[in-house]
């Protein structure tokens, strides 16, 4: 079942401008991770905060997590058409015998040149 | 260092067909996990490995199976192929037993069409 749930599914900018993703889960977690995906391939590592942090930078991401809330947002700054993809957020949960990622449905940004 | 290796790339099957898909992790690697990707359910679990052994799986039928060998190299197989098997289908590898700390890395995922 899918835990995450990205908002908006799809968002479309200029060049420059900064892109802000969210996402939302149901359940409690240890750590909530993000990755990209270009068209059809394989997903990329971008960064991942831990349940006792609050926001984490990475280049020009910036990552932040509500638990109170179950919610994340992933900020990309001066965005580039190389970052032209699908974003998804991916909840690891606690306990032995996990194991798993659980996955959102994405969003996909555009960059236009 | 080499990433996580997937093969074939591309698959195409007839209905009824079973399908073995491989996964070579990154070196020192030992967890490794297989994902389905398709446009309507998104990413699902499908079962994680560790040392030859499974230790979860997700809500998939018995049609899919796997293993992971002593070298770390995974495999899965699908069985009695449905259209709705057409997927992309993803291996991820983990330094740890466990991701508390580090992000998995994904192979390029192998293309499976069911005809």
């Amino acid at each position: 079942s899918q835990q995450g749930e990205e908002d908006p599914q799809a968002l479309s900018i200029q060049e420059g401008e900064n892109a802000t993703m969210n996402c939302s889960y149901k359940t409690s977690i240890n750590n909530l991770q993000w990755y990209r995906q270009n068209s059809g391939r394989g997903l990329v590592h971008l960064i991942l905060i831990r349940s006792n942090e609050r926001e984490k930078h990475s280049g020009r991401l910036r990552v932040t997590l509500d638990t109170s809330k179950k919610s994340s947002s992933l900020l990309i700054t001066a965005s580039r058409a190389a970052d032209t993809a699908s974003y998804f957020c991916a909840t690891d949960a606690p306990g032995a015998g996990s194991y798993q990622l659980t996955f959102g449905k994405g969003t996909k940004l555009s960059v236009i040149p | 260092k080499a990433g996580v290796t997937q093969t074939p790339r591309y698959l195409i099957k007839t209905r009824g067909q079973q399908v073995t898909l491989s996964c070579s992790p990154i070196s020192g690697h030992r967890s490794v996990s297989w994902y389905q990707q398709t446009p309507g359910q998104g990413l699902q679990f499908l079962f994680e490995y560790f040392s030859e052994t499974q230790r979860n799986k997700g809500n998939f039928p018995g049609r899919f199976s796997g293993r992971q060998f002593s070298n770390s190299r995974s495999e899965m197989n699908v069985s009695t192929l449905e259209l709705g098997d057409s997927a992309l289908y993803l291996c991820a590898s983990s330094i740890l037993p466990a991701t508390l700390d580090y992000g998995y890395t994904f192979g390029s995922g192998t293309r499976l069409t069911v005809v």
